[in-house]
């Protein structure tokens, strides 16, 4: 398996703007979360799903702030209208339900930056 | 509600020296606990985790840690640093029958030569 892949890398926007982050996680894994990582705040979880659907969304900052995971093999996180704090690197982890699979593994983020 | 506590946000130490970076966790049910390590510009990579069984458990480069469910602590060691080591380390908790991982802060690993 390729890992969790995030797209994009990198994303340079204007404030106001819509951002659209995407994850595909590792196949097979039925827990997909959202993480935003700051200087000042840390690595804070926004949003987990399992099996497709939200369990605890109480990190999502605002309103501003939506994710979706339409199928097992995809999930968005959006942002809409950005604002220059949410400048941060965004990471999408997934994770089993198996003894051998407790952890999350991690893509290799999104670094967000909104000017 | 589960928490973790990483002590010390930064730790210096000098190549071949001891690598001690502490953590300590709560949680109402039996943990599953887990150490990260994150490079520059890069996601968090597993280093090590406990889920059952022995409580001493080894991870890649050389790492280990102990669980003490006593002292609610899972500690990272590693008897002889290396200059490759120098990144961000984070203990993980996340309860059995959870779906949840929670971070501590980070503990910047400083190696000096």
């Amino acid at each position: 398996d390729a890992g969790v892949i995030q797209s994009p890398r990198h994303e340079v926007t204007e404030m106001g703007q819509e951002v659209t982050l995407r994850c595909k996680p590792i196949s097979g894994h039925n827990s997909l979360f959202w993480y935003r990582q700051t200087m000042m705040r840390g690595l804070e979880l926004l949003i987990y799903f399992n099996n497709n659907v939200p369990i605890d969304d109480s990190g999502m900052p605002e309103d501003r702030f939506s994710a979706k995971m339409p199928n097992a093999s995809f999930s968005t996180l959006k942002i809409q209208p950005s604002e220059p704090r949410d400048s941060a690197v965004y990471f999408c982890a997934s994770s089993g339900d198996s003894l051998l699979d407790t952890e999350a593994f991690f893509g290799q983020g999104t670094r967000l930056t909104v000017v | 509600a589960q928490s973790v506590t990483q002590l010390g946000s930064h730790v210096s130490v000098s190549e071949g020296a001891l690598v001690l970076l502490r953590c300590n966790y709560s949680s109402s049910v039996p943990p599953y606990l887990f150490w990260y390590v994150q490079y520059p510009n890069q996601g968090l990579q597993l280093l090590l985790k406990y889920t059952t069984g022995a409580t001493l458990v080894k991870g890649i480069n050389g790492f280990e840690a102990e669980f003490k469910k006593s002292e609610t602590s899972f500690h990272l060691t590693k008897p002889s640093a290396h200059m490759s080591d120098a990144a961000e380390y984070f203990c993980a908790v996340r309860h059995t029958g959870g779906f949840k991982t929670i971070f501590g802060a980070g503990t910047r690993l400083f190696v000096k030569a």
